[in-house]
């Protein structure tokens, strides 16, 4: 069955400073993946998308991640992390053939350190 | 262009009770698809609905049901609520060509419904 997997919880990170968020999937073809963003009380936020193709994909707030299909991930990367990038952070797949049902990892809550 | 509106905010329901969640999609999109956020959890798939027709369904039990209207909105019906459906509760949607036709295409979430059932 696919899954997802975010092995960290929570992440603190000082402001100015890199950011990787990790990522695992378990997926038997080309998986889409996602990685959404989600503030307190808010829905959730489409940060990027992979389909195919270049496997370094750039999305919204100056975040990106990389496709590794031999190791089964998609981190997210941003160079340096602002006050406002707190938040939680999904990582998702797409199931084929079941309606476009999203598999959502269980999430990592970024704290920014001024 | 409006976005992915969800009603009510939130809603307090007791035990036994029955709950109605409403969505209204995004312009042009006929794919609805609804999410249950348990506190500190993902959210998982309940079900999806394309073009007024059920089109996929998580692990969750009958008492979830569904509906779509021509104009694409949706609702969310629970019945005999239980304390473990208090959950945010997202629905998404997006445009799709077909039931089966595999999707490039975002789902956009709205800002949810926040049930609490006592």
């Amino acid at each position: 069955a696919q899954s997802v997997t975010q092995p960290d919880i929570h992440i603190t990170v000082s402001e100015g400073a890199s950011l990787e968020l990790r990522c695992n999937y378990s997926y038997g073809a080309t998986p889409y993946l996602f990685w959404y963003v989600q503030s307190p009380g808010q829905g959730l936020q489409l940060l990027l998308k992979y389909f195919s193709g270049d496997t370094l994909v750039q999305g919204i707030k100056g975040f990106e991640a990389e496709f590794k299909r031999s190791q089964s991930s998609f981190n997210l990367r941003k160079p340096s992390v602002h006050w406002s990038d707190a938040a939680e952070y999904f990582c998702a797949v797409e199931v084929p053939n079941q309606g476009g049902k999203l598999i959502f990892g269980q999430g990592t809550e970024l704290s920014v350190k001024p | 262009e409006t976005g992915v509106t969800q009603s009510p905010t939130h809603l307090i329901k007791t035990r036994g009770q029955q709950v109605t969640l409403r969505c209204s999609s995004q312009s042009g999109h006929n794919t609805v698809s609804w999410y249950q956020q348990a506190l500190g959890q993902g959210p998982q798939f309940i079900f999806q609905y394309y073009r007024e027709e059920e089109n996929g369904r998580g692990n969750f039990p009958p008492r979830f049901s569904g509906l779509q209207f021509p104009n694409y909105s949706s609702e969310l019906n629970v019945n005999a609520l239980e304390l473990d459906d208090s959950a945010l509760y997202l629905c998404a949607s997006s445009p799709r060509a077909g039931r089966g036709v595999r999707s490039t295409d975002t789902q956009y979430f709205g800002p949810g419904t926040r049930l609490t059932v006592l």
